[in-house]
């Protein structure tokens, strides 16, 4: 079993469409809780983090982390074809293990 | 100006050969990593730097080779490239600074491909 696992999709919204994307992690020492954007053949980059248990909202992302279930999510509002991407879900303590992730199209 | 670089973009070369990848970061950061993404997107970490003295090293073949000449670059060699190595390896860096250590940026990566 990975120690974060996350649905790899796809997953295909229309435009203005809220969309959730989901990973579990199985450490339960893991703090640090991450969400990356990786657009085709790009690196990966930081989109927002969390540290322990709540939610963070940056614009029309918001990060949500709850450590009793061992679930994180990413919350995105009134998607645009520009969030179309592969969504990487990452945690640790120490170093960073990383979700498989998600790929998400907005369709315009 | 690109914060982290890396060199080449693309590799392409023959079983059984030796190739390194470069990589350099202008943020100043003093932790720097190396990752392989396979074909099914999955990022695992190898390797991983602190002020030049190697911190994390995985369960990596040690036909890897990472060597940092300063902070601010961390190299990879790879002796007797196999066809398992294909793949997308990214470098990234950080500040070893409490949380702010998680906050890993990126290279382009560099893609390659043994045939």
């Amino acid at each position: 079993q990975k120690e974060v696992e996350q649905d790899p999709g796809p997953l295909s919204v229309p435009e203005g469409a809220i969309v959730s994307l989901n990973c579990t992690y199985s450490n339960s020492a893991f703090q640090y809780f991450m969400w990356y954007r990786q657009y085709s053949r790009k690196g990966p980059e930081l989109l927002m983090y969390t540290y322990s248990s709540g939610n963070k909202e940056d614009g029309r992302f918001t990060a949500q982390v709850d450590k009793s279930s061992k679930y994180i999510s990413l919350f995105i509002r009134d998607s645009q074809p520009s969030d179309s991407a592969t969504y990487l879900c990452a945690a640790g303590v120490g170093q960073l293990t990383f979700g498989s992730g998600t790929q998400l199209t907005v369709l315009p | 100006d690109t914060a982290v670089s890396q060199t080449p973009k693309y590799l392409v070369t023959q079983m059984g050969n030796d190739k390194s990848i470069k990589c350099e970061q202008n943020l100043g950061h003093d932790t720097m990593y190396w990752y392989k993404q396979d074909s099914k997107k999955f990022l695992k970490i190898m390797f991983s730097y602190n002020n030049k003295e190697l911190i994390i090293n995985e369960t990596v073949p040690n036909r890897f080779s990472p060597k940092s000449p300063d902070k601010a670059h961390l190299n990879l060699h790879i002796n007797s490239l196999e066809l398992g190595d294909s793949a997308v390896y990214f470098c990234a860096s950080s500040q070893r600074t409490g949380s702010v250590y998680y906050e890993q940026y990126f290279g382009p990566g560099t893609r390659l491909t043994v045939t």
